[in-house]
């Protein structure tokens, strides 16, 4: 069985300093990995998405996030962060028999003046 | 762009009651999907379907149905609501497998 890991709830950081999102999975199948971000009273959005290749990915916004099989982490980082940021971030993944995409429990992160 | 519109943002019911969730989606996906999002539970997928008058379950469908009779209407049934289904709910559409996502904004339940 799939699952996902972000061992953070919440991240506090300061405008213009850089960020990282932790997001460890588990899988014994080849895996599709993702980042969702949920802006307040908003539904979810993809921010990136690894599916093959190259194992750093870029996505919108300024926000990347680099595939490492060997730790089975997808971290997600930005080099300097803005107040409209803040935002809920999920990892997810998929891959197997099913396709069903599973969730973590999302990382707040929360961009301070 | 794509499009997928939940009818209600906000929903209030009574114990007990039968409640309809509702999602339409406008891209002409195969993939329809029904989540919960509690706080620090993430996103708990409730049924999924493939196909029109398909479907399959998710995680938690214990205490909830869906149908599927046309392909962009994807519809979130609560037989008998409880306290407990208090929650945010999220449709969400995708093209194919491993398509990602794409998410309607959600409709809040509160059920008293």
């Amino acid at each position: 069985a799939q699952s996902v890991t972000q061992l953070d709830s919440q991240v506090p950081v300061f405008e213009e300093a850089p960020v990282e999102l932790r997001c460890n999975y588990s899988s014994s199948v080849s895996v599709y990995l993702f980042w969702y971000v949920q802006y307040p009273n908003q539904g979810l959005q993809l921010l990136l998405k690894y599916l093959s290749g190259s194992t750093l990915v870029k996505g919108i916004n300024g926000f990347e996030a680099e595939f490492n099989k060997s730790q089975t982490s997808f971290h997600l980082r930005k080099p300097s962060v803005h107040i409209s940021d803040t935002a809920e971030y999920f990892c997810a993944v998929s891959g197997g028999a099913t396709n069903k995409l599973i969730f973590g429990t999302g990382t707040l992160l929360a961009v301070q003046p | 762009d794509v499009k997928v519109t939940q009818s209600s943002r906000y929903l209030v019911k009574r114990t007990g009651e039968k409640v309809f969730l509702e999602c339409v989606q406008d891209m002409d996906h195969e993939n329809m999907f029904w989540y919960r999002q509690d706080p620090g539970l993430g996103l708990r997928l409730i049924y999924f379907s493939y196909d029109v008058k398909m479907k399959e379950k998710g995680d938690i469908p214990e205490g909830y149905s869906v149908s599927r009779e046309k392909k962009e209407r994807f519809s979130l049934i609560l037989e008998s609501a409880s306290t407990n289904q208090t929650s945010m709910y999220l449709c969400a559409s995708s093209r194919t497998g491993f398509s990602p996502l794409h998410f309607g904004n959600g409709t809040r339940l509160t059920v008293t």
